[in-house]
């Protein structure tokens, strides 16, 4: 079955540069999130959108946008890299109004700035 | 979720033994819940989810239980094995509240000891 899918798997910045990660969600769904994972830490929401609208907003920096497109997938922009913006990014997709509106993850996408 | 630092809370089990696993959530809100499994680098693996409408629900090897009244959430897992071994979370989400933001608990490492 088809999952979610992320790129770049892995990205090395520097301090004061410019990343973009994208998101691919699963065929049909409609909604899609993001993600900070610091190492030993738990996943701490970023973003979400639905339906290409941001639908919720979490401890997103103002330096980070995201958007979702015409054929849903999304990307997290990222400027003015700072050194503890080193994570792993995770994007999730679901289905809205399905009955268990389960939530699936990617793989994850690990910036280093360095 | 705040953020919980670098040292998660650790359950070590033998092989064969079942294992439990606890979550308390925080928002009486919330009526969909998940527990994600989530190995070294990877990211969060679904494994079972329940609605705030039951109490209880099985799947292979794993039972969730629901304990709304002290918002309470325990995962066991039968006969654990040693490809178990990983940091389990539990995630709440408001779904009949509308919004899209899946809040993660703090995760807890299980081990599994041969």
């Amino acid at each position: 079955a088809a999952g979610v899918i992320q790129s770049p798997r892995h990205l090395i910045k520097e301090k004061r540069e410019t990343a973009t990660l994208k998101c691919y969600p699963i065929p049909r769904h409609d909604t899609v999130y993001w993600y900070q994972q610091g190492p030993g830490q738990d996943p701490q929401f970023l973003i979400s959108f639905y339906e290409k609208m941001q639908s919720d907003k979490g401890s997103i920096p103002d330096r980070f946008s995201a958007q979702q497109f015409s054929d849903y997938h999304s990307e997290l922009n990222m400027s003015s890299l700072e050194l503890g913006d080193s994570a792993l990014y995770f994007c999730a997709s679901s289905l809205v109004g399905e009955l268990r509106n389960t939530i699936y993850f990617g793989e994850g996408s690990w910036l280093t700035v360095v | 979720g705040e953020s919980v630092g670098l040292h998660l809370p650790t359950l070590s089990v033998q092989e064969g033994d079942n294992s439990i696993i606890n979550c308390a959530y925080s928002n009486s809100a919330s009526d969909y819940f998940i527990w994600y499994k989530q190995e070294s680098g990877k990211g969060p693996q679904f494994i079972i989810d329940i609605r705030s409408n039951m109490d209880k629900r099985q799947g292979q090897r794993v039972t969730v239980l629901l304990n709304k009244t002290v918002k309470h959430l325990s995962l066991q897992i039968a006969a654990t094995q040693p490809g178990d071994s990983a940091v389990y979370f539990c995630a709440e989400k408001s779904v009949t509240g509308g919004g899209n933001k899946l809040t993660f608990g703090t995760g807890t490492q299980l081990k599994v000891e041969l």
